[in-house]
């Protein structure tokens, strides 16, 4: 099955400086990329994806990027702000299985 | 309005008791799913359900069941409850559509944390 690894696993990043947040997939079949961001007791909610015929994606200050070939991608956060601080996971699967296996969470903290 | 729901929020018992957590969506999805979420906050997921079939079984004791009477419920009934059981429980659904195109989002429920004392 599908194992995804990321890392940092905490991170902490000066105001209005970039975060990068990486992550790797073991399964070749994958297609399907989401980002997902939890504030403290919250529920996980979708920030951004990408699927896998395209190799970069933006969103006004965040970003991912995919490389198929190394099987790995990236959240990019620019300009952060106090209320990026959360935790963040990526996530992979592929069409005609369901099944979302989730990266084991970088906790990001913002300095102002 | 909410999309995903859960019932309670909150669920503290005492070991060895049966409890149930309950899900409702209103985005006429066809997929759920049950999501285990540790101390360590690693997001596992449990089952799911396509219009009410179950499609994804992990390794979980057979003392969790899920249930799902209609495509927009998917309740999580637990017996005999342990120590370790205790974490937060999310809810998530999804559209599979035929093409499985724009099937690949889940939204996730407010997540019920089940304390066992």
């Amino acid at each position: 099955g599908e194992n995804v690894e990321q890392h940092p696993s905490t991170l902490s990043v000066q105001e209005g400086d970039s975060a990068v947040i990486k992550c790797t997939y073991s399964d070749s079949a994958s297609n399907y990329f989401p980002w997902y961001k939890q504030e403290l007791g919250k529920r996980p909610q979708l920030i951004i994806d990408i699927r896998s015929n395209v190799g970069e994606k933006k969103d006004q200050r965040i970003a991912v990027t995919l490389n198929k070939t190394a099987k790995h991608f990236s959240l990019h956060i620019t300009e952060t702000q106090p209320e990026d601080s959360a935790v963040y996971f990526c996530a992979a699967k592929y069409f005609g299985n369901e099944k979302l296996t989730f990266g084991t969470g970088t906790r990001l903290t913002i300095i102002p | 309005d909410t999309a995903v729901s859960q019932t309670p929020k909150y669920l503290v018992t005492q070991m060895g008791n049966d409890k149930s957590i309950k899900c409702e969506q209103n985005l006429g999805h066809d997929t759920m799913y049950w999501y285990k979420q540790d101390s360590k906050k690693f997001l596992k997921i449990m089952f799911s359900y396509n219009n009410k079939e179950l499609i994804i079984n992990e390794t979980v004791p057979n003392r969790f069941s899920p249930k799902s009477p209609d495509k927009a419920h998917l309740n999580l009934h637990i017996n005999s409850l342990e120590l370790g059981d205790s974490a937060v429980y999310f809810c998530a659904s999804s559209q599979v559509s035929l093409r499985r195109v724009h099937s690949d989002t889940q939204y996730f429920g407010p997540g019920t944390r089940l304390t066992v004392l």
